[in-house]
């Protein structure tokens, strides 16, 4: 079964500086999608990224990138120039190439001071 | 357009009650999807619906659990006897192709039941 793991409950930014989100997956899988969501306190889900498997390059959306690492199952968020409007829960979540559910991580819940 | 809708926003009930939750999807979306969000067990897939197939009930945690789609459209949760442990927010959400590459599912704001 595919499990995805997100190691660092809280996290914390200076506004304007750089943090990185770390997210790792395990699947038996070649071809499956990863996806970044942003939950703010009004419970809404927002898609912040995606990044299909068979892409080497990395996925890029304005201020947010991620570093996907296949061979290590790794799939890492950058937020760069931090806002204070980034503040709010993201999880990685997971989904194979059949289509259906999202496997979810635990959540990093990430705070911007100002 | 409007995006997916659930109601209630909130629900309290008393253990051993009946609770029925609405999701409306995005319209002309073929798939609805139900989650839960709990402070143990984080976020979890409880069931999906895909056009006229055969439902994806393999996340529903227990038979007190049923949902289902009507018309291919709106969608009800049923949770029947309420236990405390069924206390969290339930998130819905609707997606136009899943099989597509480009799919994104699409989440509404969630029902917060409290079983007291």
């Amino acid at each position: 079964a595919q499990t995805v793991t997100q190691s660092q409950p809280e996290m914390s930014v200076q506004e304007a500086e750089t943090v990185t989100l770390s997210c790792t997956y395990d699947t038996s899988e070649s071809d499956y999608y990863l996806f970044w969501y942003k939950q703010p306190p009004s419970r809404q889900m927002i898609l912040v990224i995606r990044q299909e498997a068979y892409k080497q390059q990395n996925a890029t959306e304005n201020r947010f990138s991620v570093n996907f690492q296949k061979a290590a199952k790794s799939f890492s968020l950058k937020i760069s120039d931090s806002q204070l409007g980034d503040a709010a829960m993201y999880f990685c979540a997971y989904r194979d190439n059949q289509g259906g559910k999202l496997i979810f991580g635990q959540g990093t819940e990430l705070s911007v001071k100002p | 357009g409007a995006g997916v809708s659930q109601s209630p926003s909130n629900k309290v009930t008393e253990k051993g009650k009946d609770v029925e939750l609405r999701c409306d999807p995005i319209s002309g979306h073929t798939a609805l999807y139900w989650y839960r969000q709990s402070l143990g067990q984080g976020l979890e897939f409880l069931i999906y619906f895909q056009g006229n197939s055969a439902p994806d009930k393999s996340g529903l945690p227990s038979d007190r659990f049923s949902a289902e789609r009507t018309g291919g459209s709106v969608s009800t949760l049923t949770i029947q006897r309420t236990q405390q442990e069924d206390s969290a927010v339930y998130l819905c959400a609707s997606s136009l192709r899943p099989r597509a590459s480009t799919d994104t599912q699409y989440f509404g704001p969630g029902t917060r039941l409290t079983v007291l």
